[in-house]
């Protein structure tokens, strides 16, 4: 069946630096790609998504490309701050119209 | 702004009392999830529903747990007898499902205590 592959967390990275977090992805057909971000205390909330092949999501200074070759859409964002301490989830949606989540990465940012 | 609501908030109740939560999904969804969040499970699908029927509800217990929608403004979520291992973070979400060009908007989720 379709799977989310995100890599562990705690991430903990000093304020400016570069962030990646790898997502991989396992399905059939061709399904929509998405990061949610759960900030302490709240629900998800929607980061970015991308539909279709060499898309590329974007928001709030984050970016992601779904990579059919690699079947990955790892984020990244060029500088990070103390505000983006979260845990962000990578997730799928496929030809069965489920969410199919990844573990979640908790992202610690430190001033 | 349209948003998920979910209610209560936070909810502490003793082992073998009925719970109930609620979820009002954003006006025009056609879907909506229920997922329950903890720190050793990570997130879990319970239930989905699509136009307001059950589509999938493996992922959850049958013999305490159910799940309706009684109209297109409410989605419940019943667990009846509650127990301590119930206790976790239960978030409904709904989404417009048009082909695969769609999201999932999260309500704020029920924090559920049983002791």
């Amino acid at each position: 069946g379709d799977s989310v592959t995100q890599m562990e967390g705690p991430v903990t990275l000093s304020e400016e630096a570069f962030l990646t977090i790898n997502c991989t992805y396992t399905a059939t057909g061709y399904p929509s790609l998405f990061w949610y971000v759960q900030y302490p205390g709240e629900g998800l909330q929607l980061l970015l998504k991308a539909t279709k092949a060499d898309d590329k999501g974007s928001n709030k200074g984050f970016e992601a490309t779904y990579r059919k070759e690699t079947t990955s859409f790892h984020l990244e964002k060029g500088s990070v701050q103390v505000s983006d301490s979260a845990v962000y989830f990578c997730a799928l949606m496929g030809s069965n119209y489920q969410l199919i989540w990844g573990a979640g990465t908790k992202l610690i940012i430190k001033p | 702004d349209a948003r998920v609501t979910q209610t209560p908030r936070h909810k502490v109740t003793e082992m073998g009392q009925e719970v109930t939560m609620r979820c009002q999904p954003i006006l025009g969804h056609n879907t909506v999830f229920w997922y329950r969040q903890t720190m050793m499970q990570g997130l879990e699908l319970l239930a989905y529903f699509r136009n307001r029927a059950p589509l999938d509800d493996s992922g959850m217990p049958k013999d305490r747990f159910s799940a309706e929608m009684p109209d297109a403004t409410l989605a419940t979520l019943k667990i009846q007898p509650s127990e301590p291992r119930d206790s976790a973070v239960y978030f409904c979400a709904s989404g417009l499902v048009l082909g695969l060009r769609t999201e999932a908007f999260f309500g704020q989720g029920t924090r559920l205590t049983v002791v």
